[in-house]
């Protein structure tokens, strides 16, 4: 079965300063992963997704994850953290393969605070 | 382009009665799900329609909740009676067909309905 894990359920950086979200993934087929971000009183909006191409994936607002198959991960970096990204985030999965719902399966989300 | 729409956006019952949460996905995608989060807990996966046709529902949790999608358009998700655990928060997800060529998988959210049973 696929899960996911979020290493934090809160972290706080200064404003400017690297951020950085921990997630890793358990999958024994090739996965498709995803972060979404939840600001205050909104939905889950995509910020990238990995479906096996580049390794290396770029979101929107200079949020970047990179996938290593061997260390199971899919951590979502930005180098400058903004007021603006104070927000819970949350990586998942997709059993493409295991099934043909393609369902998502969430790690328990992580809260960004940005401090000034 | 609308995007997915869910309502009420709040609720608040009593324990043993009856809510009816309602989604409109993205006009002509042909998926919808439905997730919940319990608070404190991680969003888990309740169901999954195509077009009309419940594809998946091995997350529902009982037989008191109970999911429709009539036409294949706007689904509902009716809880009855509601318990004290059934409340957190219901998202709505749709996303296209992913046999079609070019199309990558990734599933458009609602804002959620807050349900709260008290």
């Amino acid at each position: 079965a696929q899960s996911v894990t979020q290493l934090g359920s809160h972290v706080s950086v200064s404003e400017g300063a690297l951020v950085l979200l921990r997630c890793n993934y358990s999958s024994s087929v090739p996965p498709y992963l995803f972060w979404y971000v939840q600001y205050p009183n909104q939905g889950l909006q995509l910020l990238l997704k990995y479906t096996s191409a580049a390794t290396l994936v770029k979101g929107i607002n200079g949020f970047e994850a990179e996938f290593k198959k061997s260390e199971t991960s899919f951590h979502l970096t930005k180098p400058s953290a903004h007021m603006s990204d104070a927000a819970e985030y949350f990586c998942a999965v997709s059993d493409q393969w295991s099934s043909n719902t393609g369902k998502l399966i969430f790690g328990q989300g992580t809260t960004l605070q940005v401090k000034p | 382009e609308a995007g997915v729409t869910q309502f009420p956006s709040h609720s608040v019952i009593e324990k043993g009665q009856t809510v009816t949460l309602r989604c409109d996905p993205i006009s002509g995608h042909d998926n919808l799900y439905w997730y919940r989060r319990v608070m404190g807990k991680e969003i888990k996966f309740l169901l999954h329609f195509v077009k009309e046709s419940k594809q998946d529902e091995s997350g529902m949790p009982n037989n008191r909740f109970l999911a429709e999608r009539t036409g294949g358009t706007y689904s509902t998700l009716k809880v009855q009676p509601a318990e004290l655990e059934d409340s957190g928060v219901y998202f709505c997800a749709s996303s296209q067909d992913k046999r079609l060529a070019g199309v990558t998988y990734e599933q458009y959210f609602g804002p959620g309905t807050r349900l709260t049973v008290t």
